[in-house]
């Protein structure tokens, strides 16, 4: 069965703080690794991976991937209260060939 | 954002009722999918569609029937709704084969009563 594992699935920091978070798939037929940001509304896309090893970055937020060990991390330096969110991991693949997402971590940041 | 709406954003019903819910893009996107977000499950697919009249189902499709007539609309209908449909449902539409990326609706929040 195709799973797709986040951890932890909450996290509290205070601003300030570097945080990673964890996610692990076991999918088939795996094309890509996919990060979102959930506040009080829709997910909105983060980073898409595809290769091994290429970090993406987008200002203090930053992700790798790593297909030999099926696992990606999404690590956010100097977090700041705006940063509290759910993220969301999600894989490509499956026998239907589409995203199968994690639970998601819960991040609170402190002031 | 993506180009997508949905309609109605809020929804109260009793059980036994017929619900349609509707999701309008209006970026030409080839796929659409239905998702249902509960606490503790993350998000789940209930049905996608990879064009006009062409739909399958996902992980949760018991219960839930699709409709896409239109590129821009695609319909998900419980045909009689449960207490266990209460979810937030989002939309997401994706661009074309070559693209991963789904884009989302700002959901349904649906009460079955």
């Amino acid at each position: 069965e195709d799973k797709v594992v986040q951890s932890p699935l909450s996290l509290v920091v205070h601003e300030g703080d570097t945080v990673t978070l964890n996610c692990s798939y076991e999918v088939t037929n795996f094309r890509s690794l996919l990060w979102y940001k959930q506040e009080k509304k829709a997910p909105t896309f983060l980073f898409m991976l595809t290769s091994s090893g290429i970090e993406k970055k987008s200002g203090r937020l930053s992700s790798i991937l790593d297909k030999k060990e099926l696992f990606s991390i999404l690590n956010i330096t100097a977090t700041q209260t705006g940063d509290s969110a759910i993220y969301l991991c999600a894989a490509y693949g499956g026998s239907q060939g589409n995203l199968i997402f994690g639970k998601g971590t819960k991040l609170s940041v402190k002031p | 954002d993506a180009g997508i709406t949905q309609s109605p954003r809020h929804k109260v019903t009793e059980t036994g009722t017929p619900v349609t819910l509707r999701c309008h893009q209006t970026e030409n996107h080839r796929y659409m999918y239905w998702y249902r977000q509960d606490p503790g499950h993350g998000l789940r697919l209930i049905h996608y569609s990879y064009g006009v009249k062409d739909t399958d189902k996902g992980e949760v499709s018991d219960g839930y029937s699709v409709s896409r007539s239109k590129t821009e609309d695609f319909l998900l209908t419980l045909e009689s709704a449960t207490s266990s449909q209460t979810s937030v449902y989002f939309c997401a539409a994706r661009r074309q084969d070559y693209t991963d990326t789904q884009y989302f609706g700002p959901g349904t929040r649906l009460t079955v009563l």
